[in-house]
């Protein structure tokens, strides 16, 4: 069965930094896209960026260019999103998911996680 | 890139069949047959329910269909059931740098 299961909840302040990561299992992870996608809260979906395992080749969207990193580990399966300095504005819902590039269809999701930034 | 352009919000009742529509431009929806459909529930994550326009995922009910016309994308959700109430967004290939854009959402009340 595939799967992709990422970190938990987090609570940040404006200012601090951020690593959140979405492990596949149940399939071959390396050879298979990664994308990002931002869910803001009672709002609709964003991609900010995808990922190729194999080789990290990475694409952003150009409104998250610069905002955040996306990284991945294929000796682990894990894929990964970070920021360098959070705002109140990055509170939102991320999902990982599994996309199939031929068509840009999302196939997978993750089950999400929530990033709360507030002081 | 603009996001897909989708209605706030649709209902029907128990049965009925409704049609959620998803506008974009000929670089984006008009351009490929590359539209998929995702329904989501209150604090879960989205599902896939049509890939390519018109293509039904397995495990898919097949009360759910797409079709397209020109720049505009459509779901037709028929015999809807309780079950059917959630969010629904369209997503279509964009090309170039903006790879994928996403419709607004849209929320289906079932009377």
């Amino acid at each position: 069965e595939v799967q992709l299961v990422q970190s938990g909840a987090e609570l940040k302040k404006p200012g601090d930094s951020l690593k959140i990561s979405c492990k596949g299992s149940g399939y071959n992870f390396n050879p298979h896209w990664i994308v990002w996608v931002r869910q803001l809260p009672g709002k609709g979906l964003e991609w900010m960026g995808i990922i190729y395992p194999s080789d990290s080749d990475t694409r952003y969207n150009p409104s998250f260019q610069g905002q955040v990193t996306i990284s991945a580990d294929k000796s682990i399966s894990t894929a990964y999103l970070q920021w360098s300095s959070l705002k109140a504005s990055d509170t939102a819902m991320y999902f990982c998911a599994r996309l199939i590039i031929t068509d840009t269809h999302v196939d997978y999701w993750g089950q999400g996680t929530l990033v709360t930034v507030s002081s | 890139q603009s996001a897909l352009t989708q209605p706030a919000s649709v209902s029907g009742s128990p049965g009925q069949s409704i049609t959620i529509s998803c506008t974009g431009t000929n670089s984006d929806v008009g351009g490929y047959n590359f539209v998929s459909w995702y329904q989501q529930h209150p604090g879960k994550a989205p599902k896939l329910i049509i890939s390519d326009v018109s293509n039904r995922p397995s495990g898919v009910s097949n009360r759910f269909s797409g079709s397209k016309s020109g720049n505009t994308a459509s779901l037709t959700v028929s015999g809807l059931q309780a079950e059917d109430e959630a969010d629904y967004y369209c997503s279509s290939y964009a090309g170039g740098n903006s790879l994928v854009v996403f419709g607004g959402g849209t929320k289906l009340t079932v009377l």
